[in-house]
């Protein structure tokens, strides 16, 4: 069964400490895996997109990176204001059709 | 702002009626999909029209069925609601199928 799992569910940090949120997939025919910022009481912020196993992108304190079964999202040194919930979703393509899997987030809190 | 609007940002409703709620996607994007987001699931994907046809198909009730209409804009019908359709529904829109959505602010529906 295609699936996307996260972890940890929440991470709390202090300013400037960096540290990596995961983001585990088990699905067939991968065309994409997506990472999203959310904001409480708002629709996800689109971050990245990655296509392929080695593959990285890289936005300000922001680092994604991609291998054949999870994405890493990196965060470095960071700010209260990158305090949110981050999600993961992949594409895929399977006998249906395009199929979009969101995993449940890591709620991130930074401590100033 | 993503540049997709969503109508109305809250609806409360009572079991059994029917909602439509409607989505306007970003200038120039032609997909456009439904996703419910509920505490106890995350981001469930609903449906995607691509240029005024369906595309695919997620975890859609038969009670749902939603559109797209020739100026691109799209509507979700809900019908014979339960308590458990309560949620937010988001609206996402993206240039093509293999490409970052962009998502609206949400609609609010609480079923009484």
């Amino acid at each position: 069964e295609d699936q996307v799992t996260q972890s940890p569910e929440a991470l709390r940090l202090q300013e400037g400490e960096s540290s990596s949120l995961n983001c585990s997939y088990t699905v067939s025919g991968l065309r994409g895996l997506f990472w999203y910022r959310q904001d409480p009481g708002k629709g996800p912020e689109f971050l990245f997109t990655l296509y392929s196993a080695g593959e990285e992108k890289e936005k300000e304190r922001l680092k994604a990176t991609l291998t054949k079964k999870e994405s890493f999202l990196h965060i470095t040194a960071p700010k209260p204001e990158d305090s949110a919930t981050y999600l993961c979703a992949v594409h895929s393509t399977r006998g249906t059709g395009n199929q979009f899997y969101f995993g449940t987030g890591t709620s991130l809190t930074v401590i100033p | 702002d993503s540049g997709v609007t969503q109508t109305p940002k809250h609806l409360i409703t009572a079991t059994g009626q029917r909602v439509t709620l409607r989505c306007s996607p970003r200038s120039g994007d032609l997909s456009v999909y439904w996703y419910q987001q509920s505490l106890d699931q995350g981001l469930q994907f609903l449906i995607q029209y691509y240029n005024g046809e369906e595309r695919a198909k997620g975890n859609i009730l038969e009670r749902f069925s939603a559109q797209q209409f020739p100026d691109l804009h799209s509507e979700l019908n809900l019908s014979s609601l339960e308590l458990g359709d309560s949620a937010l529904y988001f609206c996402a829109s993206s240039a093509g199928t293999n490409y970052e959505q962009y998502f609206g602010p949400g609609t609010r529906l609480t079923v009484t």
